[in-house]
């Protein structure tokens, strides 16, 4: 139980154009939706948290008009990378609190972008 | 000084061995613990949960809380190559929605 799956897993983009990546929870209903970015060899770093129904509440330093990020069911999330810039180029994951356990995140598998 | 502090490494270790990984921490406010393991380029698999100090157990994990110190471990028995990974501690100071904190990640590599 308690599946995250995140689509694409990897994703190559023209600098100026918008990315989508989708979050799903597959065997729960998620509450909550944590969006996180990964540089190499460094840790996750939270950009927002997002509740079923309402608008996300981004952590400091993130633009919240440059990634936009929806929760329109129990069971889908959604960042986009709006005019991405080669800066942008990261590991992006998301994560999901639910399930069972309401008080453990699990995490989807990662999509790395890449803005040429 | 930063909230959760994690010796990146590498580890490297001979197949078999006990790794022990461990994290300080600052904020006394932190009461839930975790251990999650990545893979290169994959998510984090959560191994281990942990509510205030105490040890818990669960196949060849050890996960040890010592709030008085501010200190974590995890302890891996009669590690195998497959173990080889990323592993990071996290904590948080409430339930629900509080956010997580990271550490920065151990790599562990365990050599056949």
């Amino acid at each position: 139980g308690a599946v995250v799956s995140q689509h694409p897993s990897r994703v190559i983009c023209k600098s100026g154009t918008s990315v989508k990546i989708e979050c799903r929870s597959l065997d729960f209903q998620a509450t909550t939706m944590f969006w996180y970015r990964q540089f190499p060899k460094q840790s996750l770093m939270l950009m927002a948290t997002s509740n079923e129904g309402s608008k996300a509440t981004y952590e400091q330093g993130v633009e919240k008009d440059k990634f936009l990020i929806n929760h329109a069911s129990l069971t889908l999330s959604t960042l986009t990378v709006t005019s991405a810039h080669p800066e942008d180029s990261s590991f992006y994951i998301c994560s999901a609190r639910g399930g069972a356990s309401t008080d453990t995140q699990y995490f989807g598998p990662g999509t790395r972008l890449t803005v040429l | 000084q930063k909230e959760v502090e994690q010796d990146p490494g590498p580890l490297s270790v001979p197949e078999g061995a006990i790794v022990s990984l461990n994290c300080t921490y600052s904020n006394s406010a932190f009461q839930y613990f975790m251990w999650y393991r990545q893979y290169s380029r994959k998510g984090p698999e959560l191994l281990m949960y942990t509510y205030s100090s105490g040890n818990k157990e669960d196949g060849r994990f050890t996960a040890q809380v010592d709030k008085s110190s501010k200190y974590i471990s995890l302890f891996i028995r009669d590690s195998q190559p497959s173990d080889s990974a990323t592993y990071l501690c996290a904590m948080k100071r409430g339930s629900g929605n509080t956010p997580l904190v990271f550490g920065k990640g151990t790599r562990l590599s365990v050599i056949a």
